[in-house]
């Protein structure tokens, strides 16, 4: 069956600009996870949604990141006011409960 | 807090084992993963094992683990160049699927 798919696969924007990501999880799994990974560097973790639980937002790292998910699938991570240091791959994961996670192939975020 | 901890960088060469080590700071670990990574590509899950087993082997690959001393490792026979790339080290407990993942080894293959 289908993976988890991520759009766009590339993004490239100016400095202060929002950019929005996408997530598609597989489809039945409950839990869709953000990641954060920085060149070189292992996987920083943003935010958790669990079914119709509240999220856990722990891992945002400034108030200008946020993630909605609607009914319960698709998910879209937005970046307000894009930074430099904001330059890395988005990496989302879905899972069954308790099941092991399953990553889409990212999107390369570049802020000029 | 869980802390998991890899080395950054293993060479071997083709037709050798290669023998990835991960150690994990939370006893009460229940699952632990590996995954690996491609380049520009996501990461794949490679196997995971449960904390009441010692080892899992599947083809390839052996995953040993040691709860006493909170070290995994996996071992991969036979290593081919198309084994290159990052090896990822993750955690979690059961009931809570906050996983907790290691900087990652990347993994040389050298023909």
């Amino acid at each position: 069956g289908a993976g988890v798919s991520q759009s766009p696969s590339n993004k490239v924007t100016e400095k202060g600009k929002d950019v929005e990501l996408r997530c598609d999880p597989i489809s039945g799994h409950t839990a869709l996870y953000w990641y954060r990974q920085s060149l070189g560097q292992g996987l920083e973790f943003l935010i958790y949604f669990q079914g119709n639980s509240a999220p856990d937002k722990s891992g945002l790292p400034s108030d200008r990141f946020s993630a909605e998910r609607t009914g319960g699938s698709v998910s879209t991570l937005t970046i307000q006011r894009t930074q430099q240091e904001d330059s890395a791959v988005y990496l989302c994961a879905s899972s069954r409960t308790n099941q092991p996670q399953h990553f889409g192939d990212g999107t390369r975020l570049s802020i000029l | 807090g869980e802390d998991v901890e890899q080395s950054l960088f293993l060479s071997v060469r083709e037709g050798d084992s290669s023998v990835i080590n991960c150690t994990y700071t939370d006893s009460s670990s229940t699952y632990l993963y590996w995954y690996k990574q491609e380049p520009g590509a996501g990461l794949q899950l490679l196997t995971y094992i449960f904390s009441n087993m010692d080892m899992k082997q599947d083809q390839r690959l052996t995953v040993l683990l040691n709860k006493k001393d909170k070290h995994l490792s996996l071992r991969i026979a036979d290593t081919q160049t198309g084994d290159s790339a990052i090896y990822f080290c993750a955690e979690s407990k059961a009931g809570y699927q906050k996983v907790t993942f290691g900087t990652g080894t990347k993994l040389q293959v050298i023909p």
